[in-house]
């Protein structure tokens, strides 16, 4: 059983691109998270998504971020005209529909904006 | 709001010690969860050990063991037997039973020497 799959693991982009982070959920797990850990910080929750809906987008900025889980294929991160202060560690975790033990996380995509 | 607090950014233990590192947390809430996770150089998040508020026994995992005195909203973690391989980020959470939102502290940064 595969654990949490995120791809890809380091991304580069210029200011002003489009950054796209996926992640694929483990084999069962209908809930999906994203968090932000800066440098030297601790992960700060973004979003949270079942199949199809967005259920808390509390930590998302207002602006140029944005996340999907479809029915079918990955959770997708996007975040639009990226800015040097997007450089972070993204991680995606995911949970059955009863969570009971604790989310599973990915290995993270470091994102680098230059 | 909940916020957790980690007061020790560094620690360092030598091989076969016994180390504790220390969490504090702010709640209203009474139903919750305590988790500690692990991040090594890898960056891949590892849940450690995890308690349940309304259990009043500490929770257990082989070597990782916690001090939850709930009165003092205090959730320490245990490491016995210090390993090389136990060198890596330590991150104290709490989540609010109702949200599958975690909250993190800042992080512990602890050294195993040999």
């Amino acid at each position: 059983n595969a654990g949490v799959m995120q791809n890809p693991r380091h991304l580069v982009r210029r200011r002003g691109q489009e950054a796209r982070l996926r992640c694929s959920p483990m084999k069962g797990h209908s809930h999906v998270y994203w968090y932000r850990q800066l440098p030297e910080e601790g992960l700060k929750f973004m979003v949270y998504l079942q199949k199809e809906n967005i259920i808390d987008e509390s930590g998302m900025p207002k602006e140029r971020f944005s996340a999907e889980f479809p029915k079918e294929g990955p959770s997708i991160l996007r975040i639009q005209q990226v800015v040097r202060g997007d450089s972070a560690a993204y991680f995606c975790a995911s949970s059955p529909a009863e969570e009971t033990d604790g989310y599973t996380f990915g290995s993270g995509t470091r994102l680098t904006v230059v | 709001a909940q916020t957790v607090t980690q007061s020790q950014p560094e620690m360092s233990v030598q091989e076969a010690e016994t180390v504790t590192l220390s969490c504090t947390y702010d709640t209203s809430e009474s139903n919750y969860y305590l988790f500690w996770y692990k991040q090594p150089p890898s960056r891949q998040m590892i849940l450690v050990i995890r308690q349940e508020a309304y259990k009043q026994q500490n929770a257990t995992e082989n070597r990782f063991s916690v001090n939850f005195q709930k009165a003092a909203k205090s959730f320490s973690l245990k490491i016995s037997d210090s390993q090389l391989g136990d060198t890596a980020m330590y991150f104290c959470a709490f989540m609010k039973r109702s949200t599958d939102k975690l909250i993190f502290g800042t992080g512990t940064r602890l050294q195993v020497f040999p």
